[in-house]
């Protein structure tokens, strides 16, 4: 079985510049995360995704951060423009249903660096 | 939210050792899990553990959740074990059911 794919692995851009990030789930998977991890913490969440409905983006700073699952299955996160403290790595993952009691997969994450 | 403690933070051992870390959360949980960060920054799945506990080759891994810990073990060292473990439990804000990480163990295994 075919894991969360992520793409780029590696983006290194100016500030004020603007990225884009791309997710595949796992196949069948309806709820779809995006997180930020930033060198030295864990995790943490960004958005939550319901097929292509938001569950929540309460932690998205949604002046320069966006993201989309417009058919309910890829989802593309965006930032612009992009700041010095956006470096970090974002990680994709996904889970089977919504609920607090299920298991998420992770792909490897695109890390970016804003200089 | 709920507040997730881990410990210790640094680990060094030589290859063979023994290790116990430990995840102490603030809430009663339905879920938890385990994951290995590796050098190259994948998460991978090691448990699903809310309650009980779980093994798979040399590591295991015990939930009390009446008493709100958990505990990974790992035996028999090896230097691929190393990296950072991170245990992370419900998200409780808005309404997303996602992760809250705690701050991980950062392994390292000597040859």
């Amino acid at each position: 079985e075919a894991g969360v794919a992520q793409s780029p692995r590696y983006k290194i851009i100016e500030k004020r510049q603007s990225v884009a990030f791309w997710c595949n789930p796992i196949s069948g998977h309806a709820t779809l995360y995006w997180y930020q991890q930033i060198l030295g913490q864990g995790p943490k969440l960004l958005i939550q995704f319901q097929n292509n409905g938001v569950v929540d983006d309460s932690q998205l700073p949604k002046d320069r951060f966006s993201a989309e699952r417009l058919k309910g299955v890829d989802s593309t996160l965006k930032i612009q423009p992009a700041k010095l403290e956006d470096s970090a790595v974002y990680l994709c993952a996904s889970s089977l249903t919504a609920g607090v009691d299920t298991e998420a997969f992770f792909g490897q994450g695109t890390r970016l660096t804003v200089v | 939210g709920i507040q997730v403690e881990q410990s210790p933070p640094d680990l060094i051992l030589q290859e063979g050792a023994n290790s116990t870390l430990r995840c102490n959360f603030s809430d009663s949980v339905n879920n938890l899990q385990w994951f290995h960060q590796n050098p190259w920054g994948q998460l991978i799945n090691l448990f699903y553990i809310p309650s009980g506990t779980k093994q798979n080759g040399r590591l295991s891994a015990t939930t009390v959740a009446t008493e709100r810990y958990s505990l990974l073990y790992i035996s028999s060292s090896q230097t691929t074990d190393s990296g950072v473990y991170f245990c992370a439990l419900p998200y409780s804000g808005g309404g997303a059911d996602g992760l809250t990480f705690g701050k991980g163990t950062h392994l390292i295994i000597q040859p």
